[in-house]
């Protein structure tokens, strides 16, 4: 079975904390995603990656970074934490020529608080 | 920009009954279409697609068709149970070479009791 395995499920951080979600996945997909999700908002991408060391800037960026040094891992970096930074981030992932939906697969998500 | 647009929830229905969700879109292009679909505590699942218009999707016993004319990609269950309690998003990707990603609507809470 495919796995996107989240480090972290719940974390709670302080404001102007560093904090690293990590995401990995075992099905050597080329593209891999970072949503949050947030009540009456949906879903929103945050950045994508489509190789190693390549990112694209979702539709939220402002706040977030990533890195992509090996195929397996994308992981999500709030430099700063706000408070307005408090929601459920999901990772996902899916090969290259397949990533229209068919085998994009989600992790079971990482809830943070920032108080 | 791409988007799409489902129906507010919460939706309660009682075991049996019949279910819409309904979702459009809009986008440029031919996007393919999704329902996606989170159980508590956890990812999303696909639960089915269509590429194409006309083409329609099915799962589980839930089905939608594309219809291009509408922009519209309605989710239909003809008898639900209450394992069918979860969340439900509707979504589009337009090819973007292998780039694709997934632009989601807010989502349907969906409740369903004995």
């Amino acid at each position: 079975d495919v796995k996107v395995t989240q480090s972290s499920r719940y974390l709670v951080k302080r404001t102007g904390e560093k904090v690293f979600l990590e995401c990995v996945q075992d099905m050597d997909h080329e593209n891999m995603f970072w949503y949050r999700q947030d009540p009456g908002l949906g879903l929103r991408l945050i950045y994508f990656s489509y190789d190693v060391k390549m990112k694209e800037k979702g539709d939220i960026p402002e706040g977030y970074s990533v890195s992509r040094e090996k195929k397996e891992r994308f992981s999500l970096i709030l430099e700063s934490a706000s408070t307005n930074q408090t929601s459920m981030y999901l990772c996902a992932s899916g090969t290259f020529w397949e990533s229209s939906g068919n085998t994009i697969y989600f992790g079971e998500g990482s809830w943070l608080t920032v108080v | 920009g791409d988007s799409v647009t489902q129906m507010e929830g919460p939706v309660t229905l009682s075991e049996e009954a019949f279910l819409t969700i309904n979702c459009t879109y809009t986008a440029t292009g031919y996007p393919s279409l999704f329902w996606y679909v989170q159980y508590p505590g956890e990812g999303l699942q696909l639960l089915l697609k269509a590429t194409k218009a006309d083409d329609k999707g099915s799962n589980k016993g839930f089905e939608a068709t594309y219809r291009k004319e509408t922009t519209s990609f309605h989710l239909e269950k003809g008898s639900v149970q209450v394992s069918d309690s979860a969340v439900y998003f509707c979504a589009l990707s337009r090819p973007n070479f292998g780039n694709e990603k997934l632009t989601f609507g807010t989502g349907t809470r969906l409740t369903i009791i004995p």
